[in-house]
């Protein structure tokens, strides 16, 4: 059973580009979440999709968005790259037999240079 | 709003001996609460989580965490340090308004000594 899968691992992006990180959930889940851990810091919550719509929202600006496809897997997209936005973005799912619990996948690291 | 507050950004015990990490919430419903624990450049795995009943709450790798109405904490133990406890630990809240969301503490780093 595949746990939570994330791609790219590790990206660089020069400072005005956009980024596009992929998410598929663990097998039997339907909903999404996306974080964005700071170095030394905790997990900050982006936003969560389900049932292809974003349902609910952190304190993140609209450069930040997102998709969740018919299979249940997401893409995270951020437009406009700053410096502030090198991270490790975390995707984690959960699902009506997870209860509240959410399981996260290894994160893809995003360097803004 | 939900908040986590976790009391300390670095603990550092012996091996063999009690390992104690403090987290006290906020939250306006009654709370799910979890423990993650992060070892470097890998993503967050679940140690324990209370939803509802029994307040002790046992999870993997001999720790346990133990939920206080009247303190608002749920802090994390383990009778007996091992050299491979050393990572990030944290404590997350969730309530149950339809949505998952789920929100972390600042986390507290493990240094476990020889």
């Amino acid at each position: 059973d595949a746990g939570v899968t994330q791609s790219p691992t590790h990206l660089i992006k020069t400072r005005g580009q956009q980024v596009t990180l992929r998410c598929s959930p663990k097998s039997g889940h339907d909903t999404v979440s996306w974080y964005q851990q700071a170095l030394g810091q905790g997990p900050q919550f982006i936003f969560q999709y389900y049932e292809e719509e974003e349902r609910q929202r952190g304190n993140f600006p609209d450069r930040f968005s997102g998709h969740q496809f018919p299979n249940y897997s997401s893409e995270l997209n951020v437009n406009a790259l700053l410096l502030g936005d090198s991270a490790l973005y975390l995707c984690a799912s959960s699902g009506a037999f997870s209860g509240n619990t959410i399981y996260f996948g290894e994160g893809s690291w995003l360097t803004v240079v | 709003a939900q908040s986590v507050t976790q009391l300390g950004s670095h603990v550092s015990v012996s091996e063999g001996a009690l390992v104690l990490l403090r987290c006290n919430y906020s939250s306006s419903v009654p709370p799910y609460l979890f423990w993650y624990v992060q070892y470097p450049n890998q993503g967050l795995q679940l140690l324990l989580k209370y939803t509802t009943g029994a307040t002790l709450v046992k999870g993997i790798n001999g720790f346990e965490a133990e939920f206080k109405k009247s303190e608002t904490s749920f802090h994390l133990t383990k009778p007996s340090a091992h050299m491979s406890d050393a990572a990030e630990y944290f404590c997350a809240v969730s309530e149950n308004t339809g949505g998952f969301k789920t929100i972390f503490g600042a986390g507290t780093r493990l240094f476990v000594k020889a």
